[in-house]
């Protein structure tokens, strides 16, 4: 099973939609939560933080789950501009004391006209 | 402010040869990341450096690669020698110790070995 684990989509969905991703992790070591962003073709860019109360930023509302190991990402009244791959980030501190850092692969967003 | 530079911007070699790809991290970031990315395994973390000394290695593939920071404003990632199979895009990232969970990603290196 694979550490962070996301649904590749695409997931189509009209303008002005709400859209929610998922993002499984398996490792109970994990301390830390990020969405970042990827357009086709570019670097991937930091998104939002996850916090454990839930935290929004405009349209985005990202949540963490602890018990389930997983988190979330709403988008709402989506835009055309919202199109990208939405990547998951997890840190986690394993008992080596080393950080790891663990992307998933990736959920893939076409919002249409 | 410059972000984060990467060069080449893209790279076709031969299986065989010896790649080097170089970056140079936002001045005053004290990480500095390494990634490969491809569309079956998504984005891997190879190495990262903290204060030019490398942290944690597991993620490189084998002992083809290489990476080195002699100072905190360059490194490079070697593959020698290339193979097909390490075809992708390598991303270089870097952040600083206040914020390490932010990462600032340069443009990437697509590789692509015949």
């Amino acid at each position: 099973r694979k550490e962070v684990e996301q649904d590749p989509g695409p997931f189509n969905v009209p303008e002005g939609a709400t859209v929610a991703f998922n993002c499984t992790y398996s490792n109970s070591a994990s301390q830390s939560f990020f969405w970042y962003r990827q357009d086709c073709r570019k670097e991937p860019k930091l998104l939002m933080s996850v916090y454990s109360s839930g935290n929004e930023d405009g349209r985005f509302t990202a949540q963490l789950n602890r018990a389930s190991q997983y988190i979330s990402l709403l988008i709402r009244d989506s835009k055309l501009s919202d199109s990208a791959t939405y990547l998951c980030v997890v840190i986690l501190l394993p008992t080596s004391g080393t950080y790891k850092y663990i992307f998933g692969t990736g959920t893939r967003l076409k919002v249409l006209a | 402010d410059a972000g984060v530079i990467q060069s080449p911007r893209h790279e076709v070699t031969e299986m065989g040869q010896e790649v080097t790809l170089r970056c140079k991290p936002i001045s005053g970031h004290d990480y500095l990341f390494w990634y490969r990315q491809t569309m079956m395994r998504g984005l891997e973390l190879l190495i990262y450096f903290n204060n030019n000394v490398p942290i944690d290695d597991s993620g490189m593939p084998e002992d083809r690669f290489s990476a080195k920071m002699p100072n905190a404003s360059f490194s490079t990632l070697k593959i020698q020698p290339s193979e097909p199979r390490d075809s992708a895009v390598y991303f270089c990232a870097s952040s600083n110790s206040d914020r390490v969970e932010t990462q600032y990603f340069g443009p990437g290196t697509r590789l692509l070995v015949l």
